[in-house]
């Protein structure tokens, strides 16, 4: 049963404009949320992360908004660049200073067109 | 600091065989987690590892197990492999437990398939 989804696999962006990654889960428990980037013949690498006491954390480029209600998070890349092009996995935790495991979702795959 | 390594990089196997996939952390860490990824199902937690003892266990079963060595490193063994099997599985390492701060570093991965 996945807890976390990432029902889009793959989005196009032309370079300069925002891309928009979605993510759902399902655990109302969740109050811990990440985002990874992830380069062909690469392990993944920590992006942004946000715990559920804010609905928003921005570093640069990316924003990372969460909507406890829906139980969805989004990831905005403003201006999107080629080099942005990865997979991007959403994971989520409850209760991030326990040492609980992620849950992650399948990933999204953005290429961003120059 | 040099990264999580990973060995070896690429491995075949055939069904029923038996597979130990090892991962050295970074310097000073002491978590070590191990992930499955395969295309439909994404990134899959199988354990974590902390001062040579296992903290945390995903959903697998018993065929998938794992252990820490004083050093920090870490090997994970599959016995009596299946097809289903084949995937990437990722090591990562953390100072302290993975729960928190997203502070995990990932190696590049082990390619494993099962033919």
């Amino acid at each position: 049963d996945q807890q976390v989804k990432q029902n889009s696999p793959s989005l196009s962006v032309q370079e300069g404009r925002i891309s928009i990654l979605n993510c759902d889960y399902t655990n109302s428990m969740f109050d811990y949320f990440l985002w990874y980037k992830k380069y062909p013949a690469e392990g993944p690498t920590f992006l942004i992360s946000i715990s559920s006491i804010k609905d928003k954390n921005e570093d640069g480029r990316f924003t990372v908004f969460l909507n406890k209600s829906a139980k969805h998070l989004s990831l905005h890349i403003v201006p999107s660049q080629p080099g942005d092009s990865a997979v991007y996995f959403c994971a989520a935790s409850e209760g991030w200073d326990t040492g609980n495991q992620f849950y992650f979702g399948t990933g999204t795959s953005l290429t961003v067109i120059p | 600091k040099a990264g999580v390594t990973q060995t070896p990089r690429y491995l075949i196997k055939t069904r029923g065989q038996q597979v130990t996939l090892s991962c050295s952390p970074i310097s000073g860490h002491r978590s070590v987690s191990w992930y499955q990824q395969t295309p439909g199902q994404g990134l899959q937690f199988l354990f974590e590892y902390f001062s040579e003892t296992q903290r945390n266990k995903g959903n697998f079963p018993g065929r998938f197990s794992g252990r820490q060595f004083s050093n920090s490193r870490s090997e994970m063994n599959v016995s009596t492999l299946e097809l289903g099997d084949s995937a990437l599985y990722l090591c990562a390492s953390s100072e302290g437990l993975a729960g928190g701060l997203g502070t995990q570093y990932f190696g590049p991965g082990t390619r494993l398939t099962v033919l």
